[in-house]
């Protein structure tokens, strides 16, 4: 079983559209939750980090950790063509390891 | 946010020559540097992890001969990609990871290299 599963989409929305982004996980040890975002040719760029369970809201994104059922989402309200990118989860205990999930691809429609 | 810069941002070599690539935490000490490798629509590849001072711990089936790596600074890390092949053709990126709250890793923007 893979540390971190991420359905790879793509995934096609209009604009203005909640996007839902979600990962799995199967180490109870993680304690350090991140989703990145990553153009295409450019190197990933953090987007959320949170620590340990419960939300974290940040303009139009919010992340959640769900640590009893292993699941963590990120949520983008009012969508917007310049949030089309791939967006990577990322989980960590130590700070010396992180997983990565595959990356969900987003495209948004105006 | 924490700054990482690379440099170069993309280089063109004949094959066999060595390249190398800088990565630098601009604003932020780094205690780790990762390298990654990266393939057109693919996820990231973990190349290996470095602390400073010490030797680079590569994963497995990645060359650590042909991929030398150095972290001789809290700040500085350098790849050299030694005897490139075409099939070295890769996005390479570098992070860097810091610990203040918690545990995070910051990227750079990623050297695109291409090997003829």
């Amino acid at each position: 079983q893979k540390e971190v599963e991420q359905d790879p989409g793509p995934l096609s929305v209009p604009e203005g559209a909640i996007v839902s982004l979600n990962c799995t996980y199967s180490n109870s040890a993680f304690q350090y939750f991140m989703w990145y975002r990553q153009y295409s040719r450019k190197g990933p760029e953090l987007l959320m980090y949170t620590y340990s369970s419960g939300n974290k809201e940040d303009g139009r994104f919010t992340a959640q950790v769900d640590k009893s059922s292993k699941y963590i989402s990120l949520f983008i309200r009012d969508s917007q063509p310049s949030d089309s990118a791939t967006y990577l989860c990322a989980l960590t205990n130590t700070g010396n390891q992180f997983y990565f999930g595959t990356g969900t691809s987003l495209t948004v429609i105006p | 946010g924490a700054v990482v810069s690379q440099h170069p941002s993309w280089v063109i070599c004949k094959s066999g020559t060595s390249v190398k690539i800088e990565c630098r935490s601009l604003d932020f000490q780094a205690t780790t540097m990762f390298w990654y490798r990266q393939f057109p629509k693919q996820s990231l590849m973990l190349m290996a992890t470095s602390n400073e001072g010490s030797k680079a711990t590569y994963e497995q089936g990645v060359e650590k001969d042909k991929f030398l790596i150095n972290h001789a600074s809290l700040t500085l890390s350098t790849l050299t990609v030694t005897s490139a092949h075409p099939e070295d053709s890769s996005f390479y990126i570098c992070s860097g990871a810091f610990r203040t709250q918690g545990e995070t890793q910051y990227f750079g923007p990623g050297t695109r290299l291409l090997v003829l």
